[in-house]
């Protein structure tokens, strides 16, 4: 069964750290894209940041540019997003996502997502 | 504010065929394919439609995907109680150089 599993998720204070793991399965990873979206408490989607296959291109929203890292380890079939200077409006459900390619992103498998609340 | 527009709510009877717009502008939707998700209450988004018109296995055809110039539609037909969800569109944004979603609409089955 493909499958996509978070975790790392949890309550962190303004200014904190946190990261997020992806554990993927059922599917070869090292040859998709992989993607991060959120979702605010009852807001729409919104894309943060996906990395190519290897490794060598990764591309972020502008609110996170410089705060959030994406990274992969394809040994491992994991996904992260290291999320440091945290804000408030960081506060949503984060999924892992595959696909989300540059230029053609579709996004056909979605983990069940991991809550970060950022809250002093 | 959302790089692509999507009316909030929309609704229909069972049986209906409703039809969701999303509206862009040339540096996504006018250049790019529209990808289409359904996220049920509760739960995490699914692929519905891909490269406008595309279904991924699974999909029903009652679900149908258009595009043209700087707009898309999702179409629903033969309405069902368990199609009441949030409705995303989403494509590449050329200027952005990132992914860009809709608002959501909220599909009521009246």
């Amino acid at each position: 069964e493909v499958q996509l599993v978070e975790s790392g998720g949890g309550l962190v204070q303004p200014g904190g750290s946190l990261r997020l793991s992806c554990a993927a399965s059922g599917f070869t990873f090292s040859i998709y894209w992989m993607s991060w979206v959120r979702q605010a408490p009852g807001k729409g989607l919104e894309w943060v940041a996906n990395i190519k296959e290897d490794g060598s291109e990764k591309y972020y929203v502008d609110s996170v540019k410089g705060r959030f890292t994406i990274s992969r380890d394809n040994a491992k079939k994991s996904l992260y997003l290291k999320m440091n200077s945290l804000r408030g409006e960081d506060t949503a459900v984060y999924y892992c996502v595959r696909g989300g390619q540059t230029g053609t992103p579709s996004m056909d498998v979605w983990g069940r997502g991991t809550t970060v609340s950022v809250s002093s | 504010q959302s790089v692509l527009t999507q009316p909030p709510s929309a609704s229909g009877t069972p049986g209906q065929r409703v039809t969701i717009s999303c509206s862009g502008s040339g540096s996504n939707i006018g250049s790019n394919y529209v990808y289409w998700y359904q996220q049920l209450p509760g739960t995490a988004p699914k692929l519905l439609v891909y490269r406008n018109n595309q279904r991924p296995s699974g999909v029903p055809d009652r679900f149908s995907g258009s595009k043209s110039g700087t707009s898309a539609s999702l179409a629903i037909s033969g309405l069902r109680s368990e199609d009441e969800a949030d409705y995303y569109c989403s494509t590449w944004d050329d200027s952005l150089f990132g992914v860009v979603f809709g608002g959501g609409t909220k599909l009521t089955v009246l």
